[in-house]
Order: C-alpha cells, then sequence, then structure tokens
C-alpha cells in the first residue's frame, strides 16, 4: 500500500491564482480530512468527508473548496489563493475512528 | 466538540519513563480518547487511542482514568527521537448527530533531555 499521497509537495501561487491540491488513499477508508498548519502553531481542520459524496466542513473552510467522488480521492481546491493560505497543508485518512493516516504534506506559498 | 486540556510543555530525561497528561472532563461515552505526535518538520504520527480500557503498544502505554475524565501517555523509556509535540485528541464514531472528525489543539511540546 502507498498509503496517503499528497501531490504536489511544493507550489508557489500568486494571489488570485487557482490550484487543486491532490490527495489519495489506497487503504479503503472511507472517512478523509484536510488540515492545514501555519509556522510555529497546530493543526486546524479545513474540510472532512466521510464518504464518497459526503463533505463538510471544518474549522476554517473559507477559501476552500473540496469534493469527494471516489473513496480514494479528496482534492482540495483554491479557488483565488491569498497569502493568507500560505502554510503546510496535510491530508489524512481513516476508517472508523482508528488510527488516522497523514500524507507527506504540501507546502504551498502564495505571493 | 468535546475538548482536551494538556500542559503546554514538558521536559524529561532519556531513558526515564515519562507520562503526560490530558484531562477531558466533558467526555462522552462514546468518544474515543486519540494521541499524535509531530515530530519538528514532519507531520503527525499516530501514537495510540483507546476507549476504556487501557491499551498497549510497540510505542507507549495509555492510561485512561476509571471516569475517563483524564487520561496518559506513557513512553516506557523517553529517547531523544520523542521529543516532539503530542496531542491528545477525543474522537466521536460518527452518526447518531455525531462526527468522526478529528480536531487538534495547541499540544505540549515534550523535550527530552540527554
Amino acid at each position: 500500500n502507498a498509503g496517503v499521497t499528497q501531490t504536489p509537495k511544493f507550489q508557489v501561487l500568486k494571489t488570485g491564482q487557482s490550484m487543486t491540491l491532490q490527495c489519495a488513499q489506497d487503504m479503503n477508508h472511507e472517512y478523509m480530512s484536510w488540515y492545514r498548519q501555519d509556522p510555529g502553531m497546530g493543526l486546524r481542520l479545513i474540510h472532512y468527508s466521510v464518504g464518497a459524496g459526503i463533505t463538510d466542513q471544518g474549522e476554517v473552510p473559507n477559501g476552500y473548496n473540496v469534493s469527494r467522488s471516489t473513496t480514494e480521492d479528496f482534492p482540495l481546491r483554491l479557488l483565488s489563493a491569498a497569502p493568507s493560505q500560505t502554510s503546510v497543508y496535510f491530508c489524512a485518512s481513516s476508517h472508523g475512528t482508528n488510527e488516522q493516516f497523514f500524507g507527506p504534506g504540501t507546502r504551498l506559498t502564495v505571493l | 466538540d468535546a475538548k482536551t486540556t494538556q500542559p503546554n510543555s514538558m521536559e524529561s530525561n532519556e531513558e526515564e519513563p515519562v507520562h503526560l497528561p490530558c484531562n477531558h472532563s466533558t467526555i462522552s461515552g462514546t468518544d474515543y480518547i486519540h494521541w499524535y505526535r509531530q515530530l519538528p518538520s514532519q507531520g503527525p504520527e499516530y501514537v495510540i487511542h483507546g476507549l476504556t480500557s487501557n491499551v498497549n503498544n510497540r510505542m507507549a502505554s495509555l492510561a485512561i482514568a476509571e471516569d475517563r475524565k483524564s487520561s496518559t501517555l506513557i513512553l516506557h523509556r523517553a529517547t531523544l527521537r520523542d521529543a516532539a509535540v503530542y496531542y491528545c485528541i477525543l474522537r466521536s464514531p460518527g452518526g447518531q448527530g455525531g462526527s468522526e472528525k478529528l480536531v487538534f489543539g495547541k499540544g505540549m511540546k515534550l523535550t527530552v533531555n540527554p
């Protein structure tokens, strides 16, 4: 199993650009989520999904969209990037209330 | 969401046991207690989780109070690699109006002295 994979590893955007952060898992986990982590801070939940076709907002959803068309994939879309969205983004997945597996992260800089 | 309270930081010595406390006085009967850690410049890493009984795995032990309002993560022999931020998190099973979401707090920084 590859576990949780994220692409890209690094990205630089200009203010106003849009992009999609990709997340995929091959463990057939129904639960997937996106976090952001700003320098020196803890993780904050952006959006999560409890299964294909079901998504919900976390603590900091503004500026981000998600969809879950398959069990494996959970992309995070930035519609119009802002400098405040400069952060490290982690995707995670789990089965029920069991161990949550994290991806390696995407480091995003918005100029 | 039920909250947890941890000290901001703790120090321990290498090769000694360390007990990391967590209070969760508003825990519900179905909430699981999860512990994760984050080493410097890395993503979070699962440590252990439990519901009512004490749990052991290769990384640590989790001792849960009888009333479930507190728990303790036990590292039996701290190593320099255990220096990290440790997060104690409650996670509900979802359904019946609940949510499985895992919400991280500020965590507790563990320093391990050589």
